[in-house]
């Protein structure tokens, strides 16, 4: 049992390029979050699914997207990275009846 | 979504009871209390959560006020390894299409010999 596992765990991207991280939880569990965490500062979310193919914005969205074609995969997608999205990204899961969320060990992203 | 204030930093003695406080005087009747840490840059870890009772774990006790406005996580005997970011949030449990799971800033708890 793995749990929550975020790929990759560390890059590097320039300007402009794109990118996809990849979240995947074997619990089975309905929702799915990403969330971003800049320097000395707390977990902001970005996009949120409760179930498979569903999507919702969270508190901020700009510049990325996601999908859930999976129950088990979230996708966050960074179309034309931006340095201002150079981050620390977060990935959780919850279980409708579970009380905790679970979370991934994060993805190092900087864009230079 | 309830939102929640915490003191941005705590110091406690190794040994003490750490008392960290949290308001949440909007929450709504049907919103539970949640309670995570952060040590270094890993991801949340899950400490507790409550309603309007009083709850205890292996690792922390949650102490709610009778009228769910504020709540406090007490660690009682802190240890060096408790030394990190506290997150308090408010969330509805199991609310389909509503659950966001928003953290607020939190409290960073240091310990010290």
């Amino acid at each position: 049992n793995a749990g929550v596992t975020q790929t990759p765990k560390f890059r590097v991207l320039k300007t402009g390029q794109s990118m996809t991280l990849l979240c995947a939880q074997d619990m089975n569990h309905e929702y799915m979050y990403w969330y971003r965490q800049d320097p000395g500062m707390g977990l902001r979310l970005i996009h949120y699914s409760v179930g498979e193919g569903t999507t919702a914005k969270g508190e901020v969205p700009d510049g990325y997207n996601v999908s859930r074609l999976k129950k088990q995969n979230f996708l966050l997608g960074l179309e034309s990275a931006a340095p201002s999205q150079t981050s620390v990204y977060f990935c959780a899961s919850v279980g409708r009846m579970n009380t905790e969320a679970f979370f991934g060990q994060g993805t190092r992203l900087t864009v230079v | 979504d309830a939102k929640t204030t915490q003191p941005p930093s705590m110091d406690c003695a190794e040994g003490r009871a750490a008392n960290l406080p949290c308001n949440h005087s909007t929450i709504s009747g049907n919103e539970y209390v949640y309670w995570y840490r952060q040590i270094h840059s890993q991801g949340p870890q899950y400490i507790i959560h409550g309603l309007k009772n009083n709850e205890t774990n292996e690792m922390a006790s949650l102490i709610i006020t009778e009228d769910r406005k504020s709540s406090t996580l007490i660690l009682p005997h802190a240890t060096l390894r408790d030394t990190a970011v506290y997150y308090c949030i408010v969330r509805v449990a199991w609310a389909y299409n509503t659950d966001k799971l928003i953290f607020g800033t939190g409290t960073r708890l240091q310990v010290f010999p």
